[in-house]
C-alpha cells in the first residue's frame, strides 16, 4: 500500500523556522517527483513547491520563493521541506503527494497532513 | 486570488448529473495535463481524474473529465449523498514553473 507520512508540523513564532519531513512507503520513492501543497483554515488548496526525481530541479510557488527549501533523500524515501522566515499566513496543513513521473504530472496520493501553526 | 477559476458551489439532487468548470489560459490548462481532486469533509485529497480524462483504479466511470483550450470540466452522474465534497482542478503552469490549482467548488447533493 502506497503510504506517506508527513511529521515535523507544530506551533512556530512568526519569523521562525520548521523542517517538515515526509516518509515514503509501498512505491519506488526514486521513480516519482513529489510536491508539497498547503490549505489555510477554510480555504482551498495551494501548491508549495515540487522536485524532480533526483532532486536536481526544484520549483516553488513565488510567495514561498527564498523562505522554503524542498529536498528529498532517495536512500532514506523521505521528502523535506524546510521552512523558514515564517509569517502567519504561512499557517495551513501542509500535504506531502506523490506526484508522476516529471514535475508538472498528476499528484496521485496525498498523505493526511501535518499542521504548521505560525502565532506569537 | 486563484490562477485557476471554478464556480464557488454547485448543487443537484440525487441521481442527477453535474458538471463543475474550470478555466485557464495557454500557459496553464491550454498546454498541460488538467487533473480533478475529491475533497471529503476532514480528509485529505484524493485524485478523481489525471490526464484530462482518465480514472485511477478505485474511481467509478461516474466520474468523467474532459478539457478544450483553455477549459476543464468534470461530470458526475448518478449522484449520490456520498459525492457531496470540496472538488479541486489541478495542472501544471508552465510561465510560474508550478502547480496551481482551482479555488474549489462545493458539491451539494440536495
Amino acid at each position: 500500500e502506497v503510504q506517506l507520512v508527513e511529521s515535523g508540523g507544530g506551533l512556530v513564532q512568526p519569523g521562525g523556522s520548521l523542517r517538515l519531513s515526509c516518509s515514503a512507503s509501498g512505491f519506488t520513492f526514486s521513480s516519482s517527483a513529489m510536491h508539497w501543497v498547503r490549505q489555510a483554515p477554510g480555504k482551498g488548496l495551494e501548491h508549495v513547491s515540487a522536485i524532480n526525481i533526483n532532486g536536481r530541479n526544484t520549483y516553488y510557488t513565488d510567495s514561498m520563493k527564498g523562505r522554503f527549501t524542498i529536498s528529498r533523500d532517495n536512500s532514506m524515501n523521505t521528502l523535506y521541506l524546510q521552512m523558514s522566515s515564517l509569517r502567519a499566513e504561512d499557517t495551513a496543513v501542509y500535504y506531502c503527494v506523490k506526484g508522476g513521473p516529471y514535475s508538472s504530472s498528476y499528484m496521485d496520493v496525498w498523505g493526511k497532513g501535518t499542521t504548521v501553526t505560525v502565532s506569537s | 486570488q486563484s490562477v485557476l477559476t471554478q464556480p464557488p458551489s454547485v448543487s443537484a439532487a440525487p441521481g442527477q448529473k453535474v458538471t463543475i468548470s474550470c478555466s485557464g489560459s495557454s500557459s496553464n490548462i491550454a498546454n498541460n495535463y488538467v487533473s480533478w481532486y475529491q475533497q471529503l469533509p476532514g480528509t485529505a485529497p484524493k485524485l478523481l481524474i489525471y490526464e484530462n480524462n482518465k480514472r485511477p483504479s478505485g474511481i467509478p466511470d461516474r466520474f468523467s473529465g474532459s478539457k478544450s483550450g483553455t477549459s476543464a470540466t468534470l461530470g458526475i452522474t448518478g449522484l449520490q449523498t456520498g459525492d457531496e465534497a470540496d472538488y479541486y482542478c489541478g495542472t501544471w503552469d508552465s510561465s510560474l514553473s508550478a502547480g496551481v490549482f482551482g479555488g474549489g467548488t462545493k458539491l451539494t447533493v440536495l
